[in-house]
């Protein structure tokens, strides 16, 4: 069973250009989430979907957003970037539906430089 | 709000030493907690996990008990190996589907 599949694994932006990564999750998963890693702030949760829907989100500015579509596969968009958005940007997938405890699992990231 | 504080590493043991890695967490209700680990260059892997108290999550000779009455989630292993360098995570879930919250990390160095 393949694992979750991040694109592009590296890339580097100007600062105010915009990027849209992509995802797709472990197949028979609906829930896709996305966090944010870098060294000063560890890992911060960005946003989750399930079934085309956003049913969580983190504290990030509106220049970060996401969707879903109906095949579980996932983007995340940032627009107007910073320097600051210069991050590891992880997604994860579950295919289990409790309200708690569901066991997350994360593909490999995308690297994104802004320079 | 919710959140987990780890012991601040790097940590650096010799092969076959006891590991202990600190964990303590604030949650309103019961969250879930779990140990990931990340290896250099990769995504990170789930551990262990526990949903209730007293629950004790296991694998690969790592193990962690869920303590409500102090708020802790301690991982432990008898004898470290070389191959258990990384970055360990511990990370709360509470009852808000997969929003999850993790502490900033905690890298392990085992020298031979």
């Amino acid at each position: 069973k393949a694992g979750v599949t991040q694109t592009p694994r590296y890339l580097i932006k100007t600062r105010g250009q915009q990027v849209t990564l992509s995802c797709s999750p472990i197949s028979g998963h609906r829930s896709v989430s996305w966090y944010q890693q870098t060294p000063g702030q560890g890992l911060q949760f960005l946003f989750e979907y399930f079934s085309e829907t956003q049913r969580n989100k983190g504290n990030f500015p509106g220049r970060f957003s996401g969707r879903q579509f109906s095949n579980s596969r996932s983007e995340m968009n940032v627009s107007t970037l910073e320097l600051g958005d210069s991050a590891l940007y992880l997604c994860a997938s579950s295919g289990e539906t409790g309200t708690s405890g569901n066991t997350i699992y994360f593909g490999e990231g995308s690297w994104l430089t802004v320079v | 709000g919710d959140s987990v504080t780890q012991m601040e590493g790097p940590v650096t043991l010799s092969e076959e030493a006891f590991l202990t890695i600190n964990c303590t967490y604030t949650a309103t209700g019961y969250p879930s907690l779990f140990w990931y680990v990340q290896y250099p260059g990769e995504g990170l892997q789930l551990l262990l996990k526990a949903t209730k108290a007293d629950d004790k999550g296991s694998n690969k000779g790592f193990e962690a008990t869920y303590r409500k009455e102090t708020t802790s989630f301690h991982l432990e292993k008898g004898s470290v190996q070389v191959s258990d360098s990384a970055v360990y995570f511990c990370a709360l879930s509470p009852y808000n589907f997969n929003k999850f919250y993790f502490g900033s990390g905690t890298k392990l160095n085992v020298k031979p």
